[in-house]
């Protein structure tokens, strides 16, 4: 089964809005990952938050980790239509040494 | 660097035959991973390998085998292909677990008839 559900399943913003994904999963992790998948390629790393940190920044991108309510958010700041793709947040869970992903949120950013 | 690829892109098969995938990379990572990903399902583990002569299942194993005969190498097969394995494969490779990122091939998409 899947660890990390993302919400919303698909979104659609405009360039230079701000856009705001969710992720939430089930059991205790070591830390969380979000990776981008352009279309028909693989997916590229974006950012790690480790299960003691709270916030995180790269560049235009912001993730949160609450540990409490087992839920993460990531949020790109003046989109571009470069970051159309699919996102995805993957888990890697304490004790087991596989990570599991989302669905992923696709991410639409119109001109 | 190359990073990591994989052979071949594209394939198609027909129910029973016989296939092997081949992920290679060039970063000396210990950690290689084979997932597959189907509409709406996000990324399932298959198999992965914690180094040089292990395998371990993941998630969805079943009607594959894997081998990590060289460090930089990890060969998925699939002894007897099934409609339900069409699929897009991907493979993964990362430093160690868990605290560093995954870098993904380009995958392989398989159409089994």
């Amino acid at each position: 089964s899947q660890q990390g559900e993302e919400d919303p399943q698909a979104l659609s913003i405009q360039e230079g809005e701000n856009a705001t994904m969710n992720c939430s999963y089930k059991t205790s992790i070591n830390n969380l990952q979000w990776y981008r998948q352009n279309s028909g390629r693989g997916l590229v790393h974006l950012i790690l938050i480790r299960s003691n940190e709270r916030e995180k920044h790269s560049g235009r991108l912001r993730v949160t980790l609450d540990t409490s309510k087992k839920s993460s958010s990531l949020l790109i700041t003046a989109s571009r239509a470069a970051d159309t793709a699919s996102y995805f947040c993957a888990t890697a869970r304490l004790n087991n040494n596989d990570m599991r992903f989302g669905a992923g949120t696709r991410l639409t950013v119109k001109p | 660097n190359a990073g990591v690829t994989q052979t071949p892109k594209f394939r198609v098969l027909k129910t029973g035959q016989s296939m092997t995938l081949l992920c290679a990379q060039d970063m000396n990572h210990e950690y290689m991973y084979w997932y597959r990903q189907d509409p709406g399902m996000g990324l399932r583990l298959i198999h992965y390998s914690v180094g040089e002569g292990t395998t371990a299942k993941g998630e969805v194993p079943d009607g594959y085998n894997v081998s990590r005969l060289k460090k930089q190498n990890f060969l998925l097969g699939l002894e007897s292909a099934a409609p339900s394995q069409t699929s897009v494969y991907f493979c993964a490779s990362s430093y160690i677990y868990p605290s560093y990122e995954q870098y993904f091939g380009p995958g392989t998409r398989l159409t089994v008839t």
